[in-house]
């Protein structure tokens, strides 16, 4: 059952470009969406966070816009790095379910 | 402090065996939560563990199961291993209160059933 959907699987961008990447949930009890960046050999690790009643967060060049009536939300990333070469989880939780719910995933490439 | 280590970081199994994963929490998390991650796809909830007590379950069958330890370390347990077993097996733990989303994952152990 997939919850959370991640799009795209894969994604190419120049360095200095702008990565976007998007998910769409279902579950309107989501009440927490993180974004996971996670490299090889690594466990996933958290990027940034965001409630449902904000409807932008921005911490460096990692930004969070969330449309609570569309239930999407997506990661920009400004300026892209060869480091931020990496793949990217989107995440739900709902709060006391003890659990996150991951979208599939997608694989950033920037280019040098 | 160090973080989330896990034990062993390679392992291949034959179907229908046994096999033990290990997780050792961060300094003062008391809460360890498990994932199963195939190839391509995102992290799956398995279960998490409170106080040597499961405390939430995925959707995963009864041969998956776990401990917890006094000093909050864990194992994963899966029997009867079937191919579609393979996979990064993930643990995260938590401080006391925390939300899910604030855990921290370990490099994960990967699992080959062949």
């Amino acid at each position: 059952q997939q919850q959370v959907k991640q799009s795209p699987q894969s994604l190419i961008v120049q360095k200095g470009g702008i990565s976007i990447i998007n998910c769409a949930y279902e579950n309107t009890a989501f009440d927490y969406f993180p974004w996971y960046q996670q490299f090889p050999g690594k466990g996933p690790a958290l990027l940034i966070a965001i409630r449902p009643d904000v409807s932008e967060k921005k911490e460096g060049r990692f930004t969070i816009s969330f449309n609570k009536s569309a239930k999407q939300f997506s990661l920009h990333i400004m300026d892209s790095q060869p480091g931020d070469s990496a793949t990217y989880f989107c995440a739900a939780e709902t709060q006391g379910a003890q659990k996150l719910v991951f979208g599939q995933g997608t694989r950033l490439t920037i280019n040098p | 402090e160090t973080g989330v280590t896990q034990s062993p970081t390679h392992l291949i199994k034959t179907r229908g065996q046994q096999v033990t994963l290990r997780c050792s929490s961060q300094s003062g998390h008391n809460t360890v939560s498990w994932y199963q991650q195939a190839l391509g796809q995102g992290p799956q909830f398995i279960f998490q563990y409170y106080r040597e007590e499961e405390n939430g379950r995925g959707n995963f069958p009864p041969r998956f199961s776990g401990l917890q330890f006094p000093n909050y370390s864990s194992e994963l347990n899966v029997n009867a291993l079937e191919l579609d077993d393979s996979a990064l097996y993930l643990c995260a733990s938590s401080l006391p209160g925390a939300s899910s989303y604030e855990q921290y994952f370990g490099p994960g152990t990967r699992l080959t059933v062949t």
